[in-house]
């Protein structure tokens, strides 16, 4: 275990359905992330949280919102997607922003009907 | 085109051979990591080399960054069925304010 932990797991949802996918980690980091990851493809960073401030990334739609309410824990909201956003969603954190040593949960397998 | 890029993408080697990775980028880092991700799981750490490092090793892993070529790779020795997984080589760019992952190479270690 890696000290990050995703739910659910699986998701499957239509279009036009809201749903959100949870982050929490108890290693008293700082920073915490949201990657895609879909196949053949690179890991595509989506937001970066520090304690501070949210850093996004420009290129992610607006269906997507994160949302930081401690820090502990870390949501992905979704809404209105398209099936092109069928990916596995990682949530990581780690001591800080410095880019060192990230802990990864196992991931949401999203898949958008 | 992204930072950092695995070859071969894939390998296929016997039980107790040896594996090795590469990976190569193209701007100037702070550091270099390698991350190890089993089927329809996250990412684990592996390991970390600055760029001011030429070469770092961890039990059966062996790192080395060659900053003049601007590339990286990851041997596996003597290895083990239990090593098969996809690695990636992550890359913290001087100039970003983030980690950017290759596509992974896919390792298949046959008993």
């Amino acid at each position: 275990e890696t000290g990050v932990t995703q739910t659910p797991r699986h998701l499957v949802m239509g279009m036009t359905n809201k749903k959100s996918l949870k982050c929490e980690q108890h290693l008293g980091h700082n920073a915490m992330y949201w990657y895609k990851q879909s196949a053949k493809k690179p890991l595509e960073l989506m937001f970066v949280y520090s304690l501070e401030e949210r850093v996004e990334n420009n290129s992610v739609p607006s269906r997507f919102s994160p949302e930081r309410p401690n820090s502990s824990h870390l949501f992905l909201h979704l809404h209105t997607l398209q099936p092109e956003d069928s990916a596995l969603y990682l949530c990581a954190s780690s001591q800080d922003t410095a880019n060192e040593k990230l802990f990864f949960g196992s991931g949401t397998q999203l898949s958008v009907l | 085109s992204q930072q950092g890029e695995e070859d071969p993408q894939a390998l296929s080697i016997q039980e107790g051979e040896n594996a090795t990775m590469n990976c190569s980028y193209k701007t100037s880092i702070n550091n270099l990591q390698w991350y190890r991700q089993n089927s329809g799981r996250g990412l684990v750490h592996l390991i970390l080399i600055r760029s001011n490092e030429r070469e770092k090793h961890s039990g059966r892993l062996r790192v080395t960054l060659d900053t003049s070529k601007k590339s990286s790779s990851l041997l596996i020795t003597a290895s083990r069925a239990a090593d098969t997984a996809s690695y990636f080589c992550a890359t913290d760019a001087a100039s970003a304010r983030q980690l950017t992952f290759g596509s992974g190479t896919q390792l298949t270690v046959l008993p």
